[in-house]
């Protein structure tokens, strides 16, 4: 089993709708997460960071469930400019101190359709 | 604002070739990673470094080396290229500290014939 895993999509939808990703991560010892965004041929670029208590930023939402272990991602009101591959990253972190291994999903493709 | 530069862009190599990537980071961030990307998977840890002068490995370490001489510059190095070693290379600094994001350069775009 991978440890941070996503569907691939592709998730096409029209502008304006709402869409979610999940992502499930197996080990239980993590303590951070992070939805990234990576363009076509692009750096993953942070998007947010995913806390126990949910977080929205924007049109965006993500929500944790250490119970069971997966992160989520809501955009509402989709744009054309949503269109990306998204990455769920999860930090299966060593030590404090010990420099962040993240570990990243192979990523979920969203097309924001006109 | 530079951030992380990746240097070069694009390469072609042939097989037991060696060559050396250059990642520079302009955030007086501590940490500093390498990463590969390739289809279907996502981005592998290769190696990492905590603070100028030292580096750990990674999830996929074989057949790379690294140095961390300056605290600004973390250096890939292919000894003997391989077929398998075409991909996307990614290089990426932080801050230290578990929730500080990882900033990354635009890639290294290798292919190994």
């Amino acid at each position: 089993r991978k440890e941070v895993e996503q569907d691939p999509g592709p998730f096409n939808v029209p502008e304006g709708a709402t869409v979610a990703f999940n992502c499930t991560y197996s080990n239980s010892a993590s303590q951070s997460f992070f939805w990234y965004r990576q363009d076509c041929r692009k750096e993953p670029k942070l998007l947010m960071s995913v806390y126990s208590s949910g977080n929205e930023d924007g049109r965006f939402t993500a929500q944790l469930n250490r119970a069971s272990q997966y992160i989520s991602l809501l955009i509402r009101d989709s744009k054309l400019s949503d269109s990306a591959t998204y990455l769920c990253v999860v930090n299966t972190g060593i030590s404090s101190g010990s420099a962040r291994q993240l570990t990243f999903g192979s990523g979920t493709q969203l097309t924001v359709l006109p | 604002n530079a951030g992380v530069t990746q240097t070069p862009k694009f390469r072609v190599l042939k097989t037991g070739q060696s060559m050396t990537l250059l990642c520079a980071q302009d955030m007086n961030h501590e940490y500093m990673y390498w990463y590969r990307q390739d289809p279907g998977m996502g981005l592998r840890l290769i190696h990492y470094s905590v603070g100028e002068g030292t580096t750990a490995k990674g999830e996929v370490p074989d057949g790379y080396n690294v140095s961390r001489l300056k605290k600004q510059n973390f250096l890939l190095g292919l000894e003997s290229a391989a077929p398998s070693q075409t991909s996307v290379y990614f290089c990426a600094s932080s801050y230290p500290g578990d929730k500080r994001p990882q900033h990354f350069g635009d890639g290294t775009r290798l292919s190994i014939l």
